[in-house]
């Protein structure tokens, strides 16, 4: 069965610093993998998808994200942290059923 | 943009009333999604439909819990009675599935709390 882990269920960052939040998954198959941010009180938002055309994706508001079949990841990063960047970040797969499965979820706060 | 629409935004209701959220997917998107959130379990899936057809609703209690598609233009999630361990936000997200490899488009949710 394909499961989703985050390491860290909370990550601070200063503003301008490197953003690295990590995602592994299990799949017996090739995975559709995606990134979602969710702001307070809001619905979630897809950041990117990987869906196999090329192993790095980048995505909206400069992140970007590296599918590594050998080490089963797909970490997502950003080279430099914005206040707005301020969220919770999920990382999702989707099954061969098309059913999307969510990770716990990364805190992430920016400190001025 | 297109977007889903859930109604209602908030819901206060006492324990064991009737409950009914729903849900207008994107036109067009023959996936539907619903899904339940939580400090303590994140996001757990309830139920799924495709082509309104029920697809998976191994997630959701089948005692207290329905949901349904009544047509392309809506899904309904209803949980008669409710009980104060429902206090949840629920969302509904549409997508097109069978294999497209595209995200799916999340609502905005409906906060439910049951006193």
């Amino acid at each position: 069965a394909q499961s989703v882990t985050q390491l860290g269920s909370h990550v601070s960052v200063s503003e301008g610093a490197l953003v690295l939040l990590r995602c592994n998954y299990s799949s017996s198959v090739p995975p559709y993998l995606f990134w979602y941010v969710q702001y307070p009180n809001q619905g979630l938002q897809l950041l990117l998808k990987y869906t196999s055309a090329a192993t790095l994706v980048k995505g909206i508001n400069g992140f970007e994200a590296e599918f590594k079949k050998s080490e089963t990841s797909f970490h997502l990063t950003k080279p430099s942290a914005h206040m707005s960047d301020a969220a919770e970040y999920f990382c999702a797969v989707k099954t061969s059923y098309d059913k999307v499965i969510f990770g716990p979820g990364t805190s992430l706060s920016v400190i001025p | 943009d297109a977007r889903v629409t859930q109604t209602p935004r908030h819901k206060v209701t006492e324990m064991g009333q009737e409950v009914t959220m729903r849900c207008q997917p994107i036109l067009g998107h023959n996936t539907v999604f619903w899904y339940r959130q939580t400090m303590m379990q994140g996001l757990e899936l309830l139920a799924y439909f495709r082509n309104r057809a029920p697809l998976d609703d191994s997630g959701m209690p089948k005692d207290r819990f329905s949901a349904e598609m009544p047509d392309a233009t809506l899904a309904t999630l209803k949980i008669q009675p409710s009980e104060p361990r429902d206090s949840a936000v629920y969302f509904c997200a549409s997508g097109l599935g069978q294999g497209q490899e595209g995200g799916y488009t999340f609502g905005s949710g409906t906060r439910l709390t049951v006193v």
